[in-house]
């Protein structure tokens, strides 16, 4: 089955600081990647997606780039801020979406001043 | 934008009580839902797809009669936890796919509710 492994936190940077959130997936066949964000208080966002190999998805200052050959979708950001912290959920869905989505645990990220 | 509203946001029941929790789609309508649980320290897993004016499809391992799900509407979904115990407790998270985006499930936008957290004591 589908399952997706990303990193686990709580992650705490400074502000200004690079972020990598790593992400790898296993899938049957050919899937759509997604990053949601969970801010405090609120529900899961989408933030970014790709939906085919060597895509990029970006949103925010996020990006992350599908890559089949490693079955990855690592979020990067240049350089984080405050209002960043939140909960990261990569996940995967095949068929379009037009099924659930499968999640990975979900990263805590936490920047400091 | 769209928005999903999810009620209540916390709940706390006995042991062999029943809960409903709903979903809304607030100014987009929804033929599909799909509802979540959170385990503390777990990833969201997917319990059921829920289609309005049809049956649930429910995942592997999750008992559709104990967690009754009805989407009468295509604003509406409802996930009723029946006889719940303590192991009931978790976080619950519906979705719904808003489809005046696009037609394509493909291209639509997947909303989420800010979840109800269950308290079974």
């Amino acid at each position: 089955g589908n399952s997706v492994t990303q990193m686990e936190g709580p992650v705490t940077l400074s502000e200004e600081a690079f972020l990598t959130i790593n992400c790898t997936y296993t899938a049957t066949g050919y899937p759509s990647l997604f990053w949601y964000v969970q801010y405090p208080g609120e529900g899961l966002q989408l933030l970014l997606k790709a939906t085919k190999a060597d895509d990029k998805g970006s949103n925010k200052g996020f990006e992350a780039t599908y890559r089949k050959e490693t079955t990855s979708f690592h979020l990067e950001k240049g350089s984080v801020q405050v209002s960043d912290s939140a909960v990261y959920f990569c996940a995967l869905s095949e068929g379009g979406g037009a099924d659930g989505l499968t999640f990975g645990k979900g990263t805590h990220l936490i920047i400091q001043p | 934008g769209a928005v999903v509203s999810q009620h209540p946001s916390w709940v706390i029941c006995k042991s062999g009580t029943s809960v409903k929790i709903e979903c809304r789609s607030l100014d987009f309508q929804a033929t599909t839902m799909f509802w979540y649980r959170q385990f503390p320290k777990q990833s969201l897993m997917l319990m059921a797809t829920s289609n309005e004016g049809s049956k649930a499809t429910y995942e592997q391992g999750v008992e559709k009669d104990k967690f009754l799900i009805n989407h009468a509407s295509l604003t509406l979904s409802t996930l009723t936890v029946t006889s719940a115990h303590p192991e009931d407790s978790s976080f619950y998270i519906c979705s719904a796919r808003d489809l005046t985006v696009s037609l394509s499930s493909y291209n639509s936008p997947l909303h989420f509710g800010n979840g109800t957290r269950l308290t079974v004591t």
